[in-house]
C-alpha cells in the first residue's frame, strides 16, 4: 500500500530552527508538496520538489531525496504565527495525491 | 474579490437527512476536488472534476453524490447513506504549473460538519 510519515507532533521555540521529516513508499513519483494548515482554516501551498536537492523560499525551505523516499521542510527563525499543522503530499504514478497526517508544530516563546 | 468560497462553515445533520455543501469559484480553474479530513488522518478525496458535466470518484466516494452544471460551481451532496459523515470538508481548486504533476491545490476555507 502507499504510505506516508510524518511525527504527529513537535514543538521548537521561537527564534529558533525545526526539520519536519517526510517519509514516503508510493507506487511512482511525481512530486512531493508541503502544505501549511493553520487550526480550523484551510491548507495552504508552502512548497513543491520534483527533483533532489533543496528548495529555498524565504523562511522556509524544503528538501528531497528520491533514492531515499525522503524531505524535509526546513523552517528558520520560528515565528509564533507559525504554530500550524505542515501536511506533506506525494503525487503518485496516477498523478494521485497522497497525504500524510500531518505535523502539528507547537512553537513556545 | 477572487477566490474560492465554502458555505456554510458550519453545518448540522440530522439521521437520515441529506445535507449540500457548497463550493464556488470565479478563478476560471477547470479542475475541482473535494476532500474529507478527519483528526489523525491525511486528506482523503471524496470527488473530483475536471470538466463540466463530468465528474469522478475518488478513494472515499460511498454516501456522497457530487454535480458540475457550470464552471464556477462543484457542489457536494452527503447523503443519508454516509453513516458517519462528522468532519471537516474541504473544497479545491488545481492550478496547474509549467510543469505536468505540479498541479498547487487552493483550498476553501472549509466546511465542518457534525451529526446532531
Amino acid at each position: 500500500g502507499q504510505n506516508i510519515d510524518q511525527p504527529t507532533e513537535m514543538t521548537a521555540t521561537e527564534g529558533a530552527i525545526v526539520q519536519i521529516n517526510c517519509t514516503y513508499q508510493t507506487s511512482g513519483f511525481n512530486g512531493l508538496f508541503w502544505y501549511q494548515q493553520h487550526a480550523g482554516e484551510a491548507p495552504t501551498f508552502l512548497s513543491y520538489n520534483v527533483l533532489d536537492g533543496l528548495e529555498e523560499k524565504g523562511r522556509f525551505s524544503s528538501f528531497l531525496s528520491r533514492s531515499k523516499g525522503y524531505s524535509y521542510l526546513l523552517l528558520k527563525e520560528l515565528q509564533m504565527k507559525d504554530s500550524a499543522s505542515y501536511l506533506c503530499a506525494v503525487r503518485d504514478s496516477n498523478y494521485q495525491l497522497i497525504w500524510g497526517a500531518g505535523t502539528k508544530l507547537i512553537i513556545k516563546p | 474579490d477572487g477566490g474560492i468560497t465554502q458555505s456554510p462553515k458550519y453545518l448540522f445533520r440530522k439521521e437520515g437527512q441529506n445535507v449540500t455543501l457548497s463550493c464556488e469559484q470565479n478563478l476560471n480553474h477547470d479542475a475541482m476536488y473535494w476532500y474529507r479530513q478527519d483528526p489523525g488522518q491525511g486528506l482523503r478525496l471524496i470527488y473530483y472534476s475536471q470538466i463540466v458535466n463530468d465528474f469522478q470518484k475518488g478513494d472515499i466516494a460511498e454516501g456522497y453524490s457530487v454535480s458540475r452544471e457550470k464552471k464556477e460551481s462543484f457542489p457536494l451532496t452527503v447523503t443519508s447513506a454516509q453513516k458517519n459523515p462528522t468532519a471537516f470538508y474541504l473544497c479545491a481548486i488545481g492550478d496547474t504549473g509549467r510543469e505536468y504533476g505540479s498541479e498547487k491545490l487552493f483550498f476553501g476555507s472549509g466546511t465542518q460538519l457534525s451529526v446532531l
